[in-house]
């Protein structure tokens, strides 16, 4: 069964960029779907941020588009989140999570994890 | 960006029956889909899809969850409600990149 996991440093300073890695099991990214990131802030919104496709294309939140990059490595079957400048708005858990392709509801989801924002 | 409007909270008694609504400020149905989805969060945990496209109950999800609606006005009923639905409820929409959810709804027990 499909499987994702997320990973990554629980704080970040203001102004320093967020990293987080999902790895997947259980399928290969590049046979199909899209491998989103989407994070909860605390009160419970929720928020799409983007995804990278099975071909490597991408497609990013506008709200988000000059601080964000998603990219993958195929060889480790693993996908990432950056996220540049981020502040203490950026503070939330991070789910990576796979949606059928074009689509859009997201079937398979990580644990999530949680990232700070702080001096 | 397509904005999703449901109400924060839902108590209702056990066995009875809950309907969450989540309202649209566009229409999100395309060529006979409603693209509209469902998912539960109970606390630390993963958000989990219950319905996709309106209408369709996902896999491993009792029958006692549905949903139904289009255009701009969806539901998602649960009959009858058990103690482990207690959870906060969302809905999403794919109909047009940004992809949105609603603010979710909090379903408590009386």
């Amino acid at each position: 069964e499909i499987q994702l996991q997320e990973s990554g440093p629980g704080l970040v300073k203001p102004s320093q960029s967020l990293s987080l890695t999902c790895s997947v099991t259980g399928y290969t990214i590049t046979s199909g779907y899209d491998w989103s990131w989407i994070r909860k802030f605390p009160g419970n919104k929720m928020e799409w941020m983007g995804y990278i496709s099975y071909s490597g294309s991408t497609n990013y939140n506008p709200s988000l588009k000059s601080r964000i990059s998603i990219t993958r490595d195929t060889s480790k079957n693993q996908f990432f989140l950056q996220l540049n400048s981020v502040t203490t708005e950026d503070t939330a858990t991070y789910y990576c999570a796979r949606s059928a392709a074009a689509i859009g509801w997201f079937a398979y989801w990580g644990q999530g994890t949680l990232v700070t924002v702080s001096s | 960006d397509i904005v999703l409007t449901q109400s924060p909270a839902l108590a209702v008694s056990l066995g009875q029956r809950a309907t969450i609504s989540c309202k649209t400020n566009q229409n999100v149905d395309y060529y006979g889909n409603s693209y509209m989805h469902w998912y539960q969060q109970k606390p630390g945990q993963q958000p989990k899809l219950l319905i996709y496209l309106a209408s369709n109950l996902a896999s491993g999800i009792p029958a006692r969850f549905s949903g139904r609606g289009s255009g701009t006005d969806f539901t998602l009923t649960i009959d009858p409600v058990e103690a482990d639905d207690t959870a906060t409820y969302y809905c999403q929409q794919s109909r047009n990149l940004p992809w949105t959810f609603g603010g979710g709804t909090k379903l408590e027990l009386k």
